[in-house]
């Protein structure tokens, strides 16, 4: 079965950085576009980020352009996202969803997520 | 722009409920298909998608889950709502890059 499994959150300090990681399994990774979306304390849900199956393409919200990069590797099955000059308002729960196909823009499949806290 | 309402629902358990989404601009695609999803996130769980493309059933969901609507006017209802189905709900567009409606808190009575 599908199982996306996130790691690598945890606190950081305003302006500072944190790369977070997305083990898949159970399906063939580099056949699926993969995408990041999160949940912040008290609001709902927001997309960040999209990666292409090959990685040839991606797609970011404005809130994280320029700040955040997604990437994968293929021949680990992993999906990355790097997070830079982070900001009191990312903190957040960051979920990998997959999308059906090599370009999807819908989410079949999503992790459990992994907690990003942005404290001073 | 993604609109809901409620944002908040209170349903007695076999009773139905329904989830208006609106949509700032008309979902339709060229090709004739409209990018309009549902998603529920339990308490404490992940987000699962429900429905696809309006209508469409994800595999597993339940077929009291039911989504209707076209152009920017859509409609998510459950036919008899049951203790698990309690959550929020979000409708999604992705003609464009993908945004989220606000969120509907459905909690039973």
């Amino acid at each position: 079965q599908v199982q996306l499994v996130e790691s690598g959150g945890g606190v950081v300090q305003p302006g500072g950085s944190l790369t977070v990681s997305c083990a898949a399994s159970g399906f063939t990774f580099r056949n699926n576009g993969m995408h990041w979306v999160r949940r912040a304390p008290g609001k709902g849900l927001e997309w960040m980020t999209f990666i292409q199956n090959d990685g040839s393409s991606t797609e970011y919200a404005d809130s994280v352009k320029g700040r955040f990069t997604i990437s994968r590797d293929n021949s680990r099955d992993t999906l990355y996202l790097q997070m830079n000059s982070l900001r009191l308002e990312d903190t957040a729960v960051y979920y990998c969803a997959r999308g059906p196909g090599a370009i999807s823009w819908t989410f079949d499949y999503w992790g459990q997520g992994t907690l990003v806290t942005v404290a001073s | 722009v993604m609109t809901q309402t409620p944002l908040s629902l209170s349903v007695t358990p076999g009773q139905p409920a329904s989830i208006s989404c609106r949509s700032s601009q008309s979902l339709l695609h060229g090709g004739g298909r409209t990018y309009l999803y549902w998603y529920l996130q339990r308490p404490g769980q992940s987000p699962q998608l429900l429905i696809y493309e309006v209508s469409n059933r994800f595999s597993g969901v339940p077929d009291r889950f039911s989504g209707s609507g076209s152009g920017t006017d859509f409609t998510l209802k459950i036919s008899r709502v049951e203790a698990e189905d309690v959550g929020d709900y979000y409708c999604m567009q992705s003609l464009h890059l993908p945004t989220f409606g606000q969120g509907t808190k459905v909690e039973i009575k």
